[in-house]
């Protein structure tokens, strides 16, 4: 399943299949970005990070790919599991200021 | 593991009330944030501080204090509270340029 973005905030998929959460950003001039996962009840927690001098960055059952031609950011998640139902939001940071996407709510159908 | 902890999870105040959130980090990081959580506008920053005794106001930081004596300690304090401060109230953390924030579980909070 795919979605895209603050125009689709909610995201449905099955377990076992692939999520990706795509996030578009605003200013060109940001140089890092991070993925954060938000379960309910709790404050956001750090998934992946990605600097601008990169495109793509792997980590446990996550990928993270950077288009900066475009400005768009998205987030994979490998072999999805009923834990991974959270809200998901990206983060474009400048300098000390970073801004945070509204997020896409992740629902996994056992 | 970073930690960061907020004092309350759940808070009820009235209208007009002085209102004080604490925030605790026991990683050393030099800055740390307050943000504000409502649906559909995402986290949206209050007040953040680089250093003990420092301030920067953020996006809304009106009706809001903060207050930075200790490097391990962000409070923020709500003057006189009022129904539109009812929301989701976030912490967060970081250490230098480029790394990531480390948030606290939050503080829900109602004003009657």
């Amino acid at each position: 399943g795919e979605s895209v973005g603050l125009h689709l905030p909610t995201l449905s998929v099955q377990e076992g299949d692939n999520s990706i959460i795509n996030c578009a950003y605003s200013n060109s001039a940001s140089d890092y970005f991070i993925w954060y996962k938000q379960e309910s009840g709790k404050g956001p927690q750090f998934i992946i990070d990605i600097r601008s001098n990169m495109d793509k960055r792997q980590g446990q059952r996550v990928t993270v790919l950077l288009n900066k031609t475009v400005k768009h950011l998205s987030l994979q998640i490998a072999a999805t599991q009923p834990g991974d139902s959270a809200v998901y939001f990206c983060a474009e940071n400048i300098g000390n200021d970073m801004r945070f996407g509204a997020g896409t709510r992740l629902t996994v159908k056992p | 593991d970073v930690k960061v902890t907020q004092s309350s999870r759940y808070l009820v105040k009235r209208t007009g009330e002085k209102v004080f959130l604490e925030c605790v980090q026991d990683m050393d990081h030099e800055n740390m944030f307050w943000y504000r959580q409502d649906p559909g506008l995402g986290l949206r920053l209050i007040y953040f501080s680089y250093d003990v005794k420092m301030k920067e106001k953020g996006d809304i930081p009106e009706g809001y204090s903060v207050s930075r004596e200790k490097k391990e300690r962000f409070s923020l304090i709500l003057e006189s509270a009022s129904t539109n401060q009812t929301s989701m109230y976030l912490c967060a953390t970081k250490t230098r340029y480029n790394q990531p924030q480390h948030f606290g579980d939050g503080t829900r909070l109602s004003i009657l």
